[in-house]
């Protein structure tokens, strides 16, 4: 597809349980990132990769979050032992620098989330 | 650090009523963006603008306008003759130099026909 997908869209878990969720970036996009809004809040920030550099994990609410990306496209985030307060909509994003050489930056793109109720 | 303060949290208007959105920010670098974003009842985040800290020249498209004043650190954004069809949370984001974007906690904006 033409933009940023995820999955699964909805995620019901149990407390304890770990959960995986995806992200497909659009192609070429170097960067991805990883946001979660909780219901009527903004969107906080959790994690951010950049081609081949080491991710800013600055965001992470605890060891408990992860995230990889593979071969520099699909991202997976992982919970393990969920707990209640981790329910939220998890979006992803990607962009694209605009040129190499100086720091330039494009818009994000944002994927339609996956909605995460921990039980 | 990075912060985006957008202090009004709901505002309702009633249609054909200009309205403005407000965005102040805080960063300690000399090279940054700031973007606006829209999000529709639908959920999706879709992208309005961005504008780079070197480029004070105000922006209009459409009904869409913003005000970007470095002076005063705001990116303010004015929507002409509000239509039902922006109700929506709007957020407005800063990028420094790390590319970590950090959004303000939104703007809910009603339009009552």
């Amino acid at each position: 597809g033409a933009g940023v997908s995820q999955s699964p869209s909805n995620k019901v878990t149990e407390k304890g349980k770990d959960v995986e969720l995806r992200c497909d970036p659009i192609s070429g996009h170097t960067a991805l990132y990883w946001y979660r809004q909780s219901l009527g809040q903004g969107l906080e920030f959790l994690i951010y990769f950049q081609g081949n550099s080491a991710p800013d994990k600055s965001g992470l609410p605890s060891d408990r979050f992860s995230a990889e990306r593979t071969g520099g496209s699909v991202s997976t985030l992982t919970i393990q032992r969920t707990q209640q307060e981790d329910s939220a909509v998890y979006l992803c994003a990607s962009s694209h620098r605009l040129s190499g050489g100086s720091r330039s930056y494009n818009e994000q793109f944002f994927g339609p989330g996956t909605r995460l109720t921990v039980l | 650090a990075q912060k985006v303060t957008q202090a009004q949290t709901e505002i309702s208007v009633v249609e054909k009523e200009d309205v403005t959105l407000d965005c102040v920010y805080e960063t300690r670098d000399t090279t940054y963006y700031l973007f606006w974003y829209k999000q529709p009842p639908s959920g999706e985040l879709v992208f309005l603008i961005r504008r780079n800290s070197f480029d004070e020249q105000n922006e209009i498209s459409g009904r869409y306008s913003w005000n970007f004043q470095k002076s005063t650190s705001s990116f303010n954004f004015t929507i002409t003759a509000s239509q039902v069809v922006d109700s929506a949370v709007y957020f407005c984001a800063l990028s420094e130099w790390s590319d970590k974007v950090i959004f303000g906690p939104g703007t809910s904006l009603s339009v009552i026909p």
